[in-house]
């Protein structure tokens, strides 16, 4: 089945820097990629996807790029605020039913 | 509008009961997910269903775990007998089908004494 590694598990930056995250995946006929962000005691909450067909991606701070070659996309966030500070969880699918998640990355912005 | 709603949100007892989580999915899905959420093996899937019709449930760990969705909008998991192994944060989620963004509710924390 597919396997999605999420590396780093943490990434402490300052307020204002950027962050990025990155997931490998094994299935080649994955074409969903969605980021999840997940607050203490909620669930977690889509922040923006990408499909197959797609290289780049962006939505104000956040972008995703995909590269499916290497079997690999990313999460960028600019201008980081405290109020990103959460965990982020990568997922991969080749139906879009089936999300197959990373082990998330904490991610703390400090002021 | 109204999210995913999953009840209880805390669930605490001894091994051997039977425990039932509820979801109520956002209304217009056709898909509804359950997943279970642990520190070792991070976010997995249990099983989905489409159109009330459970479609795989590969992911659900045993015979003591089942899930049914007698109408489109309530779910309900079922694990009999409990087991300290089964605790967890139990997410449920939904879609209208098709390579579209899942909605997860706030899930249920249990933990088996």
């Amino acid at each position: 089945g597919e396997n999605v590694e999420q590396h780093p598990s943490t990434l402490s930056v300052q307020e204002g820097d950027s962050a990025v995250i990155k997931c490998t995946y094994s299935d080649s006929a994955s074409n969903y990629f969605p980021w999840y962000k997940q607050e203490l005691g909620k669930g977690p909450q889509l922040i923006i996807d990408i499909r197959s067909n797609v290289g780049e991606k962006k939505d104000q701070r956040i972008a995703v790029t995909l590269n499916k070659t290497a079997k690999h996309f990313s999460l960028h966030i600019t201008e980081t605020q405290p109020e990103d500070s959460a965990v982020y969880f990568c997922a991969a699918s080749t139906s879009g039913y089936a999300l197959n998640f990373g082990k998330g990355t904490s991610l703390l912005v400090t002021p | 509008d109204a999210g995913v709603i999953q009840s209880p949100r805390h669930e605490v007892t001894e091994m051997g009961q039977e425990v039932t989580l509820r979801c109520k999915p956002i209304s217009g899905h056709d898909y509804l997910f359950w997943y279970r959420q642990t520190m070792m093996r991070g976010l997995e899937l249990l099983i989905y269903f489409n159109n009330n019709v459970p479609i795989d449930d590969s992911g659900m760990p045993e015979d003591r775990f089942s899930a049914k969705m007698p109408n489109a909008s309530f779910s309900t998991l079922k694990i009999q007998p409990s087991e300290p192994r089964d605790s967890a944060v139990y997410f449920c989620a939904s879609n209208i089908g098709g390579i579209q963004p899942q909605h997860f509710g706030d899930g249920t924390r249990l933990s088996i004494l």
